[in-house]
């Protein structure tokens, strides 16, 4: 089981971006996907999941509104996508795989993606 | 919204001794609780989950307990490699939520 994360992205404000999640060694749709933040010297932030398998998506209200989480099954792929970036998304994400019977425990990780907004 | 208080902030022991770290929630989060540890410039590893299973590979000097309000994280015997920062989460009320943390440094 793997989760590879695409690369590190530095964008300014106002700027959109896309990162993405690929699964691989195991059934994609049919495991949770959560996206987590950790912004500098912080702590960890749950921030939404989907079940690839039929896109049912859930956010915190925290991050509603400010994200839009997707996948693609057919790509074993999830994505995080902001449309206006703030320097307060500076941030590590980490994109993780729901362990078996439990949709809310994740027991493999990505690599994270560092995301720099800087004017 | 669930929150998640962590203590202490910071836990100094050495090596071989025993470490007792809580997370206290503000309502009830049944069995529903997991720990992660998170070592610097690494993602989290899932520890103990539904608040006293041990994870697949984890040692078994790890071992979670509780349920409802309160939980504890035991590390019986410390290793070198287990000084790290510890995490709660839970998933028994919407939404799913992080404790701060409790970074255990080495004495």
């Amino acid at each position: 089981v793997q989760l590879v994360q695409s690369g590190a992205e530095m964008k300014k404000p106002g700027e959109s971006v896309k990162i993405s999640c690929e699964g691989s060694g195991y059934n994609f749709a049919s495991f949770w996907i959560v996206w987590v933040r950790q912004m500098p010297g912080k702590g960890l932030e749950w921030m939404g999941t989907i079940y690839p398998g039929d896109s049912d998506t859930r956010y915190s209200p925290s991050f509603q509104g400010q994200v839009t989480i997707s996948a693609d099954k057919s790509l074993n792929t999830a994505y995080l996508q902001w449309s206006s970036l703030r320097a307060s998304d500076t941030a590590i994400y980490y994109c993780a795989k729901s362990v078996v019977g439990d949709s809310y425990s994740y027991n493999y990780w990505g690599q994270g993606t560092l995301v720099t907004v800087s004017s | 919204e669930t929150v998640l208080t962590q203590s202490p902030a910071t836990l100094s022991l050495s090596p071989g001794e025993r470490a007792t770290l809580s997370c206290r929630a503000s309502q009830s989060v049944s069995s529903d609780l997991a720990w992660y540890q998170q070592k610097p410039g690494q993602p989290p590893r899932l520890l103990i989950y539904d608040a006293s299973n041990r994870a697949s590979g984890i040692s078994a000097r790890f071992s979670g307990s509780g349920s409802g309000t309160d939980f504890t994280l035991t590390i019986s015997s410390l290793e070198p490699e287990d000084f790290a920062v510890y995490y709660c989460l839970q998933h028994g009320n919407w939404p799913p939520g992080f404790g701060q943390g409790t970074r255990l440094e080495i004495k």
